[in-house]
């Protein structure tokens, strides 16, 4: 399998523009979670979904932040309109209900708003 | 509330010597347990998990976690200690669906003294 794949792998862009991350779960995996990790406040749970619905979005900072998951293979995390403060590294984790539970994670996306 | 606590923030240990690194949890039940290291530029892996059975368990790279319930913790230990063990180290803990929140602690960093 190839785990979680997400693109960009870094994304560098200016104030005020949108900024469209994407993930692709590991095939099988029914839950996919967004997180964001910085220096100053960890690694932080932004949503995360279950059968391609979103169960829980109160870590979603503001209305800036959006995420979707049209299907159970894709899924993306958009930013509108991007601010410095957004600068972070983005992760995609995906998990299954087959006894497993534990979370896989993608390599991340490292954004920097300028 | 279901919480992770990691009191070490940084930890340095002579390459070869012994590590123990602490995690305490807070949750209702017995919760299912992780560990997840972070080398720098990267994103989470699964060390070791724990869900029933014999509380001490095996994980990848030669460690290994002991879950004491009357303690609350699931503390990871490692023998001899290698220098590419510099990393980042997350414990986290979640319910008993994949759909639940998976709580992570803070996290403890690692060094290695040649």
């Amino acid at each position: 399998d190839a785990g979680v794949i997400q693109s960009p792998r870094h994304e560098v862009t200016e104030m005020g523009q949108e900024v469209t991350l994407r993930c692709k779960p590991i095939s099988g995996h029914n839950s996919l979670f967004w997180y964001r990790q910085t220096m100053m406040r960890g690694l932080e749970l932004l949503i995360y979904f279950n059968n391609n619905v979103p169960i829980d979005d109160s870590g979603m900072p503001e209305d800036r932040f959006s995420a979707k998951m049209p299907n159970a293979s894709f899924s993306t995390l958009k930013i509108q309109p991007s601010e410095p403060r957004d600068s972070a590294v983005y992760f995609c984790a995906s998990s299954s209900e087959d006894g497993a539970y534990e979370q896989y994670f993608g390599p991340g996306t490292r954004l920097t708003v300028t | 509330a279901q919480s992770v606590t990691q009191p070490d923030i940084h930890i340095t240990v002579s390459e070869g010597a012994s590590l123990e690194l602490r995690c305490n949890y807070s949750y209702g039940a017995t919760p299912y347990l992780f560990w997840y290291v972070q080398s720098p530029g990267q994103g989470l892996q699964l060390l070791l998990k724990y869900f029933s059975g014999d509380t001490l368990v095996q994980g990848i790279k030669g460690f290994e976690a002991e879950f004491k319930r009357s303690q609350s913790s699931f503390n990871l230990r490692k023998p001899s200690v290698h220098w590419s063990d510099a990393a980042e180290y997350f414990c986290a803990s979640t319910g008993y669906s994949s759909a639940s929140k998976i709580i992570f602690g803070s996290g403890t960093r690692l060094s290695i003294r040649p």
